[in-house]
């Protein structure tokens, strides 16, 4: 079975420039999470889909990032513009459904540095 | 707000060391709790979960964890590491019936042969 795909996986920037991270779920997981992953913190939930509709964005900061999955499947976290303090590990996972007792599955991540 | 704290933010053991990481939560409510481990390299993966039930969890890997609701703990144990479980190690949280987890920060374990 494939697991979660992010890409790219490294990305450098300038402050104030944007940047678009992809991820594919597992085939068939409906829910959809990314996470921000500072250095020396856990990982920090930003944004959850159940199919194609947000379910908790609480903690994504909205003036700055965005992230859309269209069709229920890929989707894509923008930051735009960057901040120095973006610069952390993004991952992205996957669960049959939202409910606990479904296993999240992770991606590699994706590591962005803002200069 | 749920908070999860880990205090060893770093272990180095021996092989065939005794280890034990602490894991603290802080929430009212019911809550499932997670051990997840990230080996170099490697994507972040589940060690083993507590939904309800013996509070003497066993996972992967000869792991075991032991919740105790009196003390908000939710500890993972191995009674003998090896080489190959240096990693990094994170205890998370989450509501029952929600998926939304809080992670703690980790502790990175180092095994030395």
């Amino acid at each position: 079975e494939a697991g979660v795909a992010q890409s790219p996986r490294y990305k450098i920037i300038e402050k104030r420039q944007s940047v678009a991270f992809w991820c594919n779920p597992i085939s068939g997981h409906a829910t959809l999470y990314w996470y921000q992953q500072i250095l020396g913190q856990g990982p920090k939930l930003l944004i959850q889909f159940q199919n194609n509709g947000v379910v908790d964005d609480s903690q994504l900061p909205k003036d700055r990032f965005s992230a859309e999955r269209l069709k229920g499947v890929d989707s894509t976290l923008k930051i735009q513009p960057a901040k120095l303090e973006d610069s952390a590990v993004y991952l992205c996972a996957s669960s049959i459904g939202t409910v606990s007792s479904y296993e999240q599955y992770f991606g590699p991540g994706t590591r962005l540095t803002v200069t | 707000a749920q908070s999860v704290s880990q205090h060893n933010h770093h272990v180095i053991l021996s092989e065939a060391a005794s280890l034990e990481l602490g894991c603290n939560y802080s929430y009212g409510g019911t809550v499932n709790l997670f051990w997840y481990v990230q080996y170099p390299g490697q994507h972040l993966q589940l060690l083993l979960k507590y939904f309800s039930g013996d509070p003497l969890v066993k996972g992967i890997k000869g792991f075991e964890a032991e919740f105790i609701k009196s003390k908000f703990s939710f500890n993972l144990r191995k009674p003998s590491v090896q080489w190959s479980d240096t990693a990094e190690y994170f205890c998370a949280v989450a509501n029952t019936g929600f998926q939304k987890l809080v992670f703690g920060t980790g502790t990175r374990l180092l095994v030395s042969p």
